[in-house]
């Protein structure tokens, strides 16, 4: 069965430092891959998507992800984390051409000032 | 464009009983997902709905099942409530991705929060 894993479930950075939240998930196909953020007390929203093409990609507020293929691996990445990146980071997978996704289990940041 | 509304956003059950919940997709839409999800189990997939059938499942008992209506808001219907019901249920519309493209990035709702006694 397809799954995603993530490794850190709880993270704990203060500001300013780099930030990289891993994602592995395991399926041999061709994959859509996915990072959502769900901000205290807010809803789901997603933060960047890889579809085809480079596999540096880029989304808001500063936050990247980079697709290897041979490891099944989308980490995300930031440079340099605030205080209002305190939230909780789910990776996902979605089948080509299939509407199912796969979420890993999240992970929790916590940015002290 | 309105988002994803889901209503009701919270809900207080006893065991036993059974609920309804109800997703309005994004205008356009036509695909919807149901998820649950749990602390420490992330978001668990129920199953996705297009044109009124139900085209994937995750791996829920019977008790759980949906429907999709032909302006495609969707419903979820949890029958005899158990404890561990208890969870936030998202609700996620999104374009066909076999209509030619393959943008099927997932919009979701707020949730609805059912707490089962």
């Amino acid at each position: 069965a397809q799954s995603v894993s993530q490794h850190n479930h709880h993270v704990i950075l203060s500001e300013a430092a780099s930030l990289e939240l891993g994602c592995n998930y395991s399926y041999g196909g061709t994959v859509n891959l996915f990072w959502y953020v769900q901000y205290p007390g807010q809803h789901l929203q997603l933060l960047l998507k890889y579809f085809s093409g480079d596999p540096l990609v880029k989304g808001i507020k500063g936050f990247e992800a980079e697709f290897i293929k041979s490891k099944f691996s989308f980490n995300l990445r930031k440079p340099s984390v605030q205080w209002s990146d305190t939230a909780e980071y789910f990776c996902a997978v979605n089948l080509y051409n299939f509407n199912k996704f796969y979420f890993g289990s999240g992970t929790k940041l916590n940015v002290k000032p | 464009k309105a988002g994803v509304t889901q209503t009701p956003r919270y809900l207080i059950k006893t065991r036993g009983q059974q609920v309804t919940l109800s997703c309005s997709p994004i205008s356009g839409h036509r695909s919807v997902s149901w998820y649950q999800q749990t602390p420490g189990q992330g978001l668990q997939f129920l199953f996705e709905y297009f044109s009124e059938t139900q085209r994937n499942k995750g791996n829920f008992p019977g008790r759980f099942s949906g429907r999709q209506f032909s302006n495609s808001r969707s419903e979820m219907n949890v029958s005899t409530l158990e404890l561990g019901d208890s969870a936030l249920y998202l609700c996620a519309s999104s374009l066909d991705p076999t209509s030619g493209g393959t943008y099927n990035e997932q919009f979701f709702g707020p949730g609805t929060r059912l707490t089962v006694l």
